[in-house]
């Protein structure tokens, strides 16, 4: 069936460091991928997302890049901030017109001050 | 305000005893999907819904019922509910489904 890979489980970065968080998709007809954050004991929420017609997309520290043809994409943090700790999922949407969604497992990122 | 809410946020019941878990949502959306979290598996759909009347299974969903009555709201049921239902439980809702969902502030269950 479909799935979403996601690397590493979890990250340990300094303050001012960049992290780099890595997901591969099995569904070659996928062409919604998010990023969500979840902060502890809170809902996950939106904070980056790119569809299958652009290679990369930014938004001030935060960017992702898409390789279709190798089907992974990754999400970019740069300047990483105590802030930034938190549990970061990358998702895909599947099966016949993306009506499924599927995350990964999950990176839980510490940034250290 | 736009948002999710989910009701109850917390719930501790006994196999076999019948829930529900309410979702309702204000933004107008089309889709809505309930998700499991659970520990090193991240969010799992369970099932999902892309209009009224108009309901699919996700990853899993087997011991689960949804239905859509109305656009704003989208129960989930368990009829009769075992142990490994224990979890954390998101209600969220999107334009589309490729688009950004927002999320419920979560119910936790616990089966015993």
């Amino acid at each position: 069936g479909e799935n979403v890979e996601q690397h590493p489980s979890t990250l340990s970065v300094q303050e001012g460091d960049s992290a780099v968080i890595k997901c591969t998709y099995s569904d070659s007809a996928s062409n919604y991928f998010p990023w969500y954050k979840q902060e502890l004991g809170k809902r996950p929420q939106l904070i980056i997302d790119i569809r299958s017609n652009v290679g990369e997309k930014k938004d001030q520290r935060i960017a992702v890049t898409l390789n279709k043809t190798a089907k992974h994409f990754s999400l970019h943090i740069t300047e990483t901030q105590p802030e930034d700790s938190a549990v970061y999922f990358c998702a895909a949407s599947v099966g016949t017109g993306g009506f499924k969604t599927i995350f990964g497992a999950g990176t839980r990122l510490f940034v250290k001050a | 305000e736009a948002q999710v809410t989910q009701n109850p946020r917390y719930l501790i019941t006994v196999t076999g005893k019948k829930l529900t878990v309410t979702c309702s949502q204000n933004m107008n959306h089309e889709y809505m999907s309930w998700y499991r979290q659970d520990p090193g598996l991240g969010l799992r759909q369970i099932y999902y819904s892309m209009n009224v009347e108009v309901t699919d299974k996700g990853d899993v969903p087997e011991g689960y019922k949804v239905s859509r009555k109305e656009k704003r709201n989208f129960p989930l049921i368990l009829e009769s509910p075992s142990p490994n239902q224990t979890s954390l439980y998101f209600c969220a809702s999107s334009s589309t489904s490729e688009d950004e969902q927002f999320f419920g502030p979560g119910t936790r269950l616990t089966v015993l």
